[in-house]
């Protein structure tokens, strides 16, 4: 059964602080990805990562960074907190793929992260 | 570029009663197209896709959605609902021949049901 899960459902965090974000897949996926979700915007893509250490901006990259040093896990980084971070945050990955194929993104159950 | 519109954020309905979800897109080029459902304090789960061949495309839980290139829609429907369908309801489109799957999602839909 293909699982994806993140280290935390949800987290308080103050202005200023570094958070850590964690996701690990245990699918032997290529591709990995951190997603915001916000109401009436739906998801917003943060950043991708198609590699180990290879990394990609998305639509939303400011005031955040990730990691990915082991393929199974990829981090996303708050670098300093604000409360205009506060979302849920979504992590996926999918098999490597190109052209014109198609693989099925499977996502975490989400953090919700709350800064104050 | 691709956008993806779903213009009713919330959709209220009785069990029994069938409900159409509305999905428009927006693309230049070719798109795969689907719906995600996100059942609450869960994460999203594929609900169907559409990739190519016959343009109606079914889920196992009776949700349909139908692909409509020249009013570029993809609006999901069921005939009867359950309680159990109480969820949000995202459509997405990836363009076709790209060497990443990048997926663009429309703002979600609610769907509740109600006795």
């Amino acid at each position: 059964d293909v699982k994806v899960t993140q280290s935390s459902r949800y987290l308080v965090k103050r202005t200023g602080e570094k958070v850590f974000l964690e996701c690990v897949q245990d699918m032997d996926h290529e591709n990995m990805f951190w997603y915001r979700q916000d109401p009436g915007l739906g998801l917003r893509l943060i950043y991708f990562s198609y590699d180990v250490k290879m990394k990609e901006k998305g639509d939303i990259p400011e005031g955040y960074s990730v990691s990915r040093e082991k393929k199974e896990r990829f981090s996303l980084i708050l670098e300093s907190a604000s409360t205009n971070q506060t979302s849920m945050y979504l992590c996926a990955s999918s098999p490597a793929g190109g052209g014109r194929s198609y693989n099925e993104q499977f996502f975490g159950p989400g953090t919700r992260l709350t800064v104050l | 570029a691709q956008s993806v519109t779903q213009l009713d954020s919330q959709v209220p309905v009785f069990e029994e009663a069938p409900v159409e979800l509305r999905c428009n897109y927006s693309s230049s080029v070719s798109v795969y197209l689907f719906w995600y459902v996100q059942y609450p304090n869960q994460g999203l789960q594929l609900l169907l896709k559409y990739l190519s061949g016959s343009t109606l495309v079914e889920s196992i839980n009776g949700f349909e959605a139908e692909f409509n290139k020249s009013q570029t829609s993809f609006h999901l429907r069921k005939p009867s609902v359950h309680i159990s369908d109480t969820a949000e309801y995202f459509c997405a489109v990836q363009q076709v021949n790209t060497g990443f799957q990048k997926l663009v999602f429309g703002t979600g839909t609610r769907l509740l049901v109600s006795p």
